[in-house]
């Protein structure tokens, strides 16, 4: 089945204590993205990845790192998580074969920072 | 940054009842208008992908059109059932900024029996 995969869906930890949240895709497609949820703001970009070894920030990157060492895997890492990075995250892949393709998303990451 | 404004925030309607909502865009250098739908607990789902101005699209009773000249995007969904309640996201693409989609807020559709 065509998916993307996000682990884990839930995620409590505290300041400071980094964290990985890993995605990843069996649909071969170049395009990754990860985006944040917050109430009122919809969804917000952080950094996205074209193809393999290829990262560019999105909207919102601070406090971010994400790395694209193969095309299925683009995982988000935290270094130093704080309070204001509690969101719902999503990670998502396209074919972007025209740069028009529709996102396929994960099912989530609800991560609270204490 | 630009803005994608989608109106109205949330709307309430009843089970038969057709209904539209409305995403706004900067005009110049358009790409792509995504549509998605987003049920509670769940992760979003796309439903277009419009780069064309004067597009149409549709999917079963759900059907949008685009108008890039004036930077909006209207989806309409006929005769509503309550499986449709869910946020619905468009997000627009500007066409030297490949791979970045900006999202709007999202109009909250609730349609009850």
């Amino acid at each position: 089945e065509a998916q993307v995969t996000q682990n884990p869906r839930y995620l409590i930890t505290v300041t400071g204590k980094k964290l990985t949240v890993t995605c990843s895709q069996n649909m071969n497609h170049e395009y990754m993205s990860w985006y944040r949820q917050d109430p009122g703001l919809g969804l917000r970009q952080i950094y996205y990845s074209m193809n393999v070894e290829v990262t560019d920030k999105g909207d919102v990157p601070e406090g971010y790192k994400v790395s694209r060492k193969e095309k299925r895997n683009f995982p988000l890492i935290l270094e130093s998580p704080s309070p204001n990075q509690t969101s719902l995250y999503f990670c998502a892949s396209s074919p972007w074969t025209d740069g028009s393709s529709p996102l396929h998303f994960g099912n989530g990451t609800r991560l609270t920072v204490t | 940054i630009l803005n994608v404004e989608q109106s109205p925030q949330s709307l309430h309607v009843q089970e038969g009842d057709s209904t539209n909502f409305t995403c706004s865009f900067p005009s110049s250098n358009f790409y792509a208008l995504h549509w998605y739908r987003w049920e509670t607990a769940k992760s979003p789902e796309a439903l277009f992908v419009m780069t064309l101005n004067g597009d149409e699209k549709k999917k079963g009773r759900i059907s949008a059109t685009l108008n890039t000249k004036e930077g909006y995007s209207y989806l309409y969904i006929k005769g509503s059932q309550p499986e449709d309640s869910a946020t619905y996201l468009c997000a627009f693409e500007k066409d030297n900024q490949g791979g970045k989609l900006i999202f709007g807020q999202g109009t909250e559709l609730s349609v009850k029996p």
